[in-house]
C-alpha cells in the first residue's frame, strides 16, 4: 500500500446536498491533486494543493472547491451535488512538484441520485 | 489547454505478444508522460514515465517511447502476461496538473 488514505469508501448523495470528502496524503508528501473518474474514462483533474495554497485548477465550476491542513490532509468539497457528478473521486499526493513521486488514493465512489 | 488523444479504447492480444498503446497530445511544453495501469476497483498505479529530453525509456517488459516533434507517445509490452490485463492511462503534464487518456482496456487472451 502505498499510504494514500480516503475516507469515505463509498457515499450516497442527493441532487442538490453538499459532500465533503477526505484524504491523508502519504507520509512526507506536502502536495495533494484530486482528480474525478466518471465510469470507463480517465481521471480528470480538478485542482491542486501545495503547502496549503491552491496551486492550479482544472476545468471544473466553483462549486468544486478545497483545502489543505497544516499536516497536508486535504478536503474535497462539492456543493449544488448534481447527477453528474456521480463518480470515483481519487486524490494523489506527491512530494512538492515531483509528479513522478504522485501516488494515488483508493478513492471515494459517489453516487448522486 | 492540454489536451491527450488515447488509441485504441480497447486491445486484445495473444499471451505471449506485444501491445502497443499510443497516445498525442496538443500542448508542445508539456514534459513530464507517465503512464497509469489500473485493475478493475483499484486506483491508479505508475507503471513508467518519461521526461521530455529522453526519447526513449525501458524497464523490464515494458518501454515507452516519445516524439515530441509529431507530438505522441507510445507504451510497449513485450511478452504479455495475464496480469498484464488492465485499464492502462497515458497522461502529458506540464507543470502542477497531469492531463490523462481516456483509457485503453487491455485484454491478454489465453
Amino acid at each position: 500500500e502505498t499510504g494514500v488514505t480516503q475516507s469515505p469508501t463509498h457515499l450516497i448523495k442527493t441532487r442538490g446536498q453538499q459532500v465533503t470528502l477526505r484524504c491523508s496524503s502519504q507520509s512526507g508528501h506536502n502536495t495533494v491533486s484530486w482528480y474525478q473518474q466518471a465510469l470507463g474514462q480517465g481521471p480528470q483533474f480538478i485542482f491542486q494543493y501545495y503547502r496549503e495554497e491552491e496551486n492550479g485548477r482544472g476545468n471544473f465550476p466553483p462549486r468544486f472547491s478545497g483545502l489543505q491542513f497544516p499536516n497536508y490532509s486535504s478536503e474535497l468539497n462539492v456543493n449544488a451535488l448534481e447527477l453528474d457528478d456521480s463518480a470515483l473521486y481519487l486524490c494523489a499526493s506527491s512530494f512538492g512538484l515531483a509528479l513522478e513521486t504522485q501516488y494515488f488514493g483508493p478513492g471515494t465512489r459517489l453516487l448522486v441520485l | 489547454g492540454e489536451n491527450v488523444e488515447q488509441h485504441p479504447s480497447t486491445l486484445s492480444v495473444q499471451e505471449g505478444d506485444s501491445a502497443v498503446i499510443k497516445c498525442t497530445y496538443s500542448d508542445s511544453a508539456s514534459n513530464y508522460f507517465p503512464w497509469y495501469k489500473q485493475e478493475l476497483g483499484k486506483r491508479p498505479q505508475l507503471i513508467i514515465d518519461i521526461r521530455s529530453n529522453v526519447g526513449e525509456k525501458k524497464d523490464q517488459r515494458i518501454a515507452v517511447t516519445l516524439n515530441k516533434t509529431a507530438k505522441h507517445f507510445s507504451l510497449h509490452i513485450t511478452e504479455t502476461q495475464p496480469e498484464d490485463s488492465a485499464v492502462y492511462f497515458c497522461a502529458a503534464s506540464k507543470d502542477d496538473k497531469i492531463i490523462f487518456g481516456k483509457g485503453t482496456r487491455l485484454h491478454i487472451l489465453p
